[in-house]
């Protein structure tokens, strides 16, 4: 079975920092790009980050460049957003997300909220 | 950046009904756009890649159409189980994957 499963989040003070994770089974993950995806609460989906098979190629949205770090383990089928200087508004649900032609695989979630 | 713009915003309709959703890009992108529908609490279910292609799964009342700027959704007979709400996205290259603001479809 295809399966992304997230974890990672939490409650973090502003200025904070934080890693997600996100384990994958199912399938070859060393052959697709990864993505993550966030929701802030009650609101629609933003797209994070971009990473390349190799990890060669990594893209951000402007809002979380020079903060936020994209990164994968091929060996441990594992992929990583490491989130430092954290602010009130990356308080959302973060998700990874497989990229196929669209997102054709997404894991449940992991909340992540930045408050004091 | 590419911006993905919705209509309408939200969508009341009854079981039964055909019903479409609009996608607007700010620019050009062939037929790199996916919708998706979300349900609350859950994650995001891809229903249609490519502009028109039904992913595995997904009921054929389903479709979508379009290329270059303006792309459409459409659910040609509602079930009680479509209402959701939908979001397109361009996937146009791997520097950014923007989408559209969500359109709330809503049980007349």
């Amino acid at each position: 079975e295809v399966q992304l499963v997230e974890s990672g989040g939490g409650l973090v003070q502003p200025g904070g920092s934080l890693r997600l994770s996100c384990a994958v089974s199912g399938f070859t993950f060393s052959s697709y790009w990864m993505s993550w995806v966030r929701q802030a609460p009650g609101k629609g989906l933003e797209w994070v980050a971009n990473i390349k098979q190799d990890g060669s190629e990594k893209y951000y949205v402007d809002s979380v460049k020079g903060r936020f770090t994209i990164s994968r383990d091929n060996a441990k089928n594992s992929l990583y957003l490491q989130m430092n200087s954290l602010r009130a508004e990356d308080t959302a649900v973060y998700y990874c997300a497989r990229l196929g032609s669209g997102m054709d695989v997404w894991g449940q979630g992991t909340t992540v909220t930045v408050s004091s | 950046d590419i911006q993905m713009t919705q209509s309408p915003s939200t969508l009341s309709a009854s079981v039964g009904d055909r019903v479409t959703i609009t996608c607007r890009a700010s620019q050009v992108i062939n037929s790199w756009l996916a919708w998706y529908q979300q349900k609350p609490g859950k994650a995001p279910k891809l229903l249609i890649y490519k502009a028109s292609g039904l992913e595995s799964g997904v009921p054929s009342r389903f479709s979508g159409s379009g290329s270059g700027t303006e792309f459409t959704l459409t659910i040609s007979s509602l079930q009680p189980d479509d209402f959701a709400t939908y979001y397109c996205q361009e996937y146009s290259s791997y520097s950014q994957n923007s989408f559209g603001q969500g359109t709330k479809l809503e049980i007349k």
